[in-house]
């Protein structure tokens, strides 16, 4: 069974700096992979997804990630924070197959300072 | 498509009551998940359904929890009886087709039980 990690609860950067959110997986292949963002009250968005290809992927709103399959990772960066990424990022991971699940990491705080 | 919709958004119910939290999935997405999201928990999976059938449902907490899913524009989750602990939002998801593509989030139902 797959499982994910976001080792980091709450993360406060200043508007401007870069950003980098952890996300470790366990799974026993290549897995699906996925960063979603949620805004206060609202649902989940994707931001960019990991299926295969090209380790570095780009998604909206300036973010990109990158796996890297010898450290079981799959970490979330933005090169400069803007106050509109205060949010809840959450980490995913997919199992190859058909009808299988997606299960969700805990989940990392961004605050970000003036 | 105006996405995955949720019903009702908010819903405060006394324990001991029923409740039923309502999905209508993405037209032509054949995967939905249900989720719960509490601040001790973060987001676990409690069912999903592929081609309208139950796959796993070990996430559901208990017996008081039932999903269903009579056909590939609804299902539903009912808590019976519900218990303050039951208090959470939770999301309804939908995916396109047998691989694990983007999931597409409801707005999601807050259940206060008093």
């Amino acid at each position: 069974a797959q499982s994910v990690t976001q080792p980091d609860i709450h993360i406060t950067v200043s508007e401007g700096a870069s950003l980098e959110l952890r996300c470790n997986y366990s799974y026993g292949a290549t897995p699906y992979l996925f960063w979603y963002v949620q805004s206060p009250g609202q649902g989940l968005q994707l931001l960019l997804k990991y299926f295969s290809g090209d380790t570095l992927v780009q998604g909206i709103k300036g973010f990109e990630a990158e796996f890297k399959r010898s450290q079981s990772s799959f970490n979330l960066r933005k090169p400069s924070v803007h106050w509109s990424d205060a949010a809840e990022y959450f980490c995913a991971v997919g199992a190859r197959g058909s009808a299988s699940k997606i299960i969700f990491g805990s989940g990392t705080r961004l605050s970000i300072r003036p | 498509d105006a996405g995955v919709i949720q019903s009702p958004r908010h819903e405060v119910t006394e324990m001991g009551q029923e409740v039923t939290l309502r999905c209508k999935p993405i037209s032509g997405h054949n995967s939905l998940f249900w989720y719960r999201q509490t601040m001790m928990r973060g987001l676990e999976l409690l069912i999903y359904f592929n081609n309208n059938v139950p796959i796993d449902d070990s996430g559901m907490p208990e017996d008081r929890f039932s999903a269903k899913m009579p056909n590939a524009s609804f299902s539903t989750l009912k808590i019976q009886p519900s218990e303050p602990r039951d208090s959470a939002v939770y999301f309804c998801a939908s995916i396109k087709g047998q691989m694990n593509t983007e999931a597409f989030f409801g707005q999601g139902t807050r259940l206060t039980v008093v």
